[in-house]
């Protein structure tokens, strides 16, 4: 089955920074690769998503990238928040595994 | 409104009992989703179904069993075979074969087992 690493596992960063979170994958038949937030008590909800045909998607401040041949994803945050503190996980494959998750720390 | 619902929000048994943890869905989705998270850790997933009548372990499923008689239900027993039950339960659904692939959650069931 498919098998999704996450990195970092933790990451703090000031206010209006960039974020970056990047995961890795071993099923090269996956063709699908979603990011989800996590704020805490809650259930993840997604934030962006991206199929194998496609290299890069972005929605205004969150973008997600994918190189197929590297079997690996990657989740940008630019002009970072407070409000996107949270854990973000990314996904792999129909079957959806997750990886184990970044807990997201913005400073004011 | 549209959504997918998770009852209770709280849960506490005691050791040796079984629980059953709800999962309600009226988003139309064929498939629905169990996952067991732990603290500070990320979603394994228990069970799932693509379809109504039937259903695949996931990862972690020893323990655990599940039911998908409707289309609208996917209901999780956590048993007392489960060595360590003490969890946050999330359930999630789906479009399924043929629609996108977006997992909608529940707002989650924190089971407690003293």
């Amino acid at each position: 089955g498919e098998n999704v690493e996450q990195h970092p596992s933790t990451l703090s960063v000031q206010e209006g920074d960039s974020a970056v979170i990047k995961c890795t994958y071993s099923d090269s038949a996956s063709n699908y690769f979603p990011w989800y937030k996590q704020e805490l008590g809650k259930g993840p909800q997604l934030i962006i998503d991206i199929r194998s045909n496609v290299g890069e998607k972005k929605d205004q401040r969150i973008a997600v990238t994918l190189n197929k041949t590297a079997k690996h994803f990657s989740l940008h945050i630019t002009e970072t928040q407070p409000e996107d503190s949270a854990v973000y996980f990314c996904a792999a494959s129909r079957d959806m595994r997750f990886g184990a998750g970044t807990r997201l720390t913005v400073k004011p | 409104d549209g959504g997918i619902t998770q009852s209770p929000k709280y849960l506490f048994r005691k050791e040796g009992q079984n629980v059953t943890l709800s999962c309600e869905q009226n988003l139309n989705h064929d498939a629905m989703y169990w996952y067991r998270q732990d603290p500070g850790q990320g979603l394994r997933l228990i069970y799932y179904s693509q379809i109504v009548n039937d259903f695949q372990k996931g990862d972690i499923a020893e323990g655990y069993s599940v039911s998908r008689e409707k289309k609208e239900s996917f209901p999780l027993t956590v048993t007392s075979a489960q060595k360590n039950p003490t969890a946050f339960y999330l359930c999630a659904s789906s479009a399924g074969r043929g629609g996108s692939y977006e997992q909608y959650f529940g707002p989650g069931t924190r089971l407690t087992v003293t």
